[in-house]
C-alpha cells in the first residue's frame, strides 16, 4: 500500500515559469518529510525537506509547502531552469531523528522544462 | 572522499545465478539501506540495516538476501529465487532516518 503518493508522472514547464510538483500521504504519523531529484542512471540526491512542525521551508529557488491536515506537501521551483529536468521523489519518515526507521517514497514525478 | 560506492555499475547474471552487489559507504553512517528502481515503481524498498549484526525485510524483501558484518558495507544478493531481478538497485546510507545519501547504483541485467 503506497503511503506516499505523487499522482502526477509527469510535469512540462517552460523555463523561467514556476514548477509545482505535489505529493501526498496516508500515515498522519509522518514528521518529516523530504524531496530527492534523480537524473537517469544515477542515484538520487537530496533536495529539501520539512519538519511537520513547519509549514514551508525555502532554499534557494525551492520552497516546499505543508500542509498537515490535507496530508498534502508541494515542491516550488522558481525559476524553472533546463538544468531542473529529472525525476523528483518525494519521500517520508516516521520518528525523525531516530535510528529506527526508514524512508517511504513515492513513485516520482518526470519535471521537464523546456526553453 | 566521503560517500558511498555501489559497484559495479553494470551487471549480467544468467538465469539461476545468484549475483552479490556491492555498497560501501565511509561515511560513518548507522543506517543502510537497498532500494530497486524500475520504470513507473519509484523507489521500493528491499532490505534495510539499523545496525551492525542486525537487518530488517523491506516491502520487496522475497528473492534477495543481505548481510551487515561491518559497519561500513552492506552487500545485497540476488537469487534464484528472484523472479524478475533486471532492475536498477540503489543502496543509501543515513546518521537516523532523514536525509539518506544514495550510491550511483547498479544496472543489474538477466541475460
Amino acid at each position: 500500500d503506497q503511503q506516499v503518493k505523487q499522482n502526477s508522472p509527469s510535469l512540462s514547464v517552460q523555463e523561467g515559469r514556476i514548477s509545482i510538483l505535489n505529493c501526498d500521504y496516508t500515515n498522519s504519523m509522518f514528521d518529516y518529510f523530504l524531496w530527492y531529484k534523480k537524473y537517469p542512471a544515477e542515484g538520487p540526491t537530496f533536495l529539501i525537506s520539512i519538519s511537520s512542525i513547519k509549514d514551508k521551508n525555502e532554499d534557494g529557488r525551492f520552497t516546499v509547502f505543508l500542509n498537515k491536515s490535507a496530508k498534502h506537501l508541494s515542491l516550488h521551483i522558481v525559476p524553472s531552469q533546463p538544468g531542473d529536468s529529472a525525476v523528483y521523489f518525494c519521500a517520508a519518515s516516521l520518528d525523525r531523528g531516530s535510528t529506527l526507521g526508514r524512508l517511504y517514497f513515492g513513485r516520482g514525478t518526470q519535471l521537464t522544462v523546456w526553453p | 572522499d566521503g560517500g558511498i560506492t555501489q559497484s559495479p555499475k553494470y551487471l549480467f547474471r544468467k538465469e539461476g545465478q545468484n549475483v552479490t552487489l556491492s555498497c560501501e559507504q565511509n561515511l560513518n553512517h548507522d543506517a543502510m539501506y537497498w532500494y530497486r528502481q524500475d520504470p513507473g515503481q519509484g523507489l521500493r524498498l528491499i532490505y534495510y540495516s539499523q545496525i551492525v549484526n542486525d537487518f530488517q525485510k523491506g516491502d520487496i524483501a522475497e528473492g534477495y538476501s543481505v548481510s551487515r558484518e561491518k559497519k561500513e558495507s552492506f552487500p545485497l544478493t540476488v537469487t534464484s529465487a528472484q523472479k524478475n531481478p533486471t532492475a536498477f538497485y540503489l543502496c543509501a546510507s543515513s546518521p537516523s532516518n532523514t536525509e539518506a545519501f544514495f550510491g550511483q547504483g547498479t544496472r543489474l541485467t538477466v541475460v
